[in-house]
């Protein structure tokens, strides 16, 4: 079993959807996590952190669901611009960060 | 932009021979981590530096080394390149190894023939 594991889409969706990705992981002593979006042949940047209690930047909310080792990242009114792939990252604690293979989002006119 | 900057952008190699990629970190910051990211796959964890001191590995073959130096950049060498280390390497530079200060080089593009 993959340490992170998402669905890589992609998901193809139109301007002003609200679209959602979801992202497991396996190791329960995980400590952080994040999402990240990296744009075709770019660096991968910080989007946002993810918190136990949900957080919110925008149009942008992640959650956190420790019990069932599941993060979720929410965008609403959906830009041409989101168009990325969006990585899952845990910290495990150990120095180390573990991405997923990243979610595709495609968004249209 | 970030201050994060890496070298060369791109390179060729041949099987078998040696390469050295080099990172400057942002100012301020005195942690690099290495990672390799393989085409249509997320970034894999290779190593971190701290203070010039390797600190935490993945899981990577010992033919993967590196260095930081005292100004806090940091080289990653790979010794008897096999086909499948083509990749993008990236570098990150934080403070303290926080994640939240982490930020990410424009990685080099590795391709072996």
């Amino acid at each position: 079993r993959k340490e992170v594991e998402q669905d890589p889409g992609p998901f193809n969706v139109p301007e002003g959807a609200t679209v959602a990705f979801n992202c497991t992981y396996s190791n329960s002593a995980s400590q952080s996590f994040f999402w990240y979006r990296q744009d075709c042949r770019k660096e991968p940047k910080l989007l946002m952190s993810v918190y136990s209690s949900g957080n919110e930047d925008g149009r942008f909310t992640a959650q956190l669901n420790r019990a069932s080792q599941y993060i979720s990242l929410l965008i609403r009114d959906s830009k041409l611009s989101d168009s990325a792939t969006y990585l899952c990252v845990v910290d495990t604690g150990f120095q180390k960060l573990v991405f997923g293979t990243g979610t595709r989002l495609l968004v249209s006119p | 932009e970030t201050g994060v900057t890496q070298s060369p952008t791109h390179l060729i190699k041949t099987r078998g021979q040696q390469v050295t990629l080099r990172c400057s970190s942002q100012s301020g910051h005195n942690t690099v981590s290495w990672y390799q990211q393989a085409l249509g796959q997320g970034p894999q964890f290779i190593f971190q530096y701290y203070r010039e001191e390797e600190n935490g590995r993945g899981n990577f073959p010992p033919r993967f080394s590196g260095l930081q130096f005292p100004n806090y950049s940091s080289e990653l060498n790979v010794n008897a390149l096999e086909l499948d280390d083509s990749a993008l390497y990236l570098c990150a530079s934080s403070l303290d190894g926080d994640p939240e200060t982490q930020y990410f080089g424009p990685g080099t593009r590795l391709l072996v023939l």
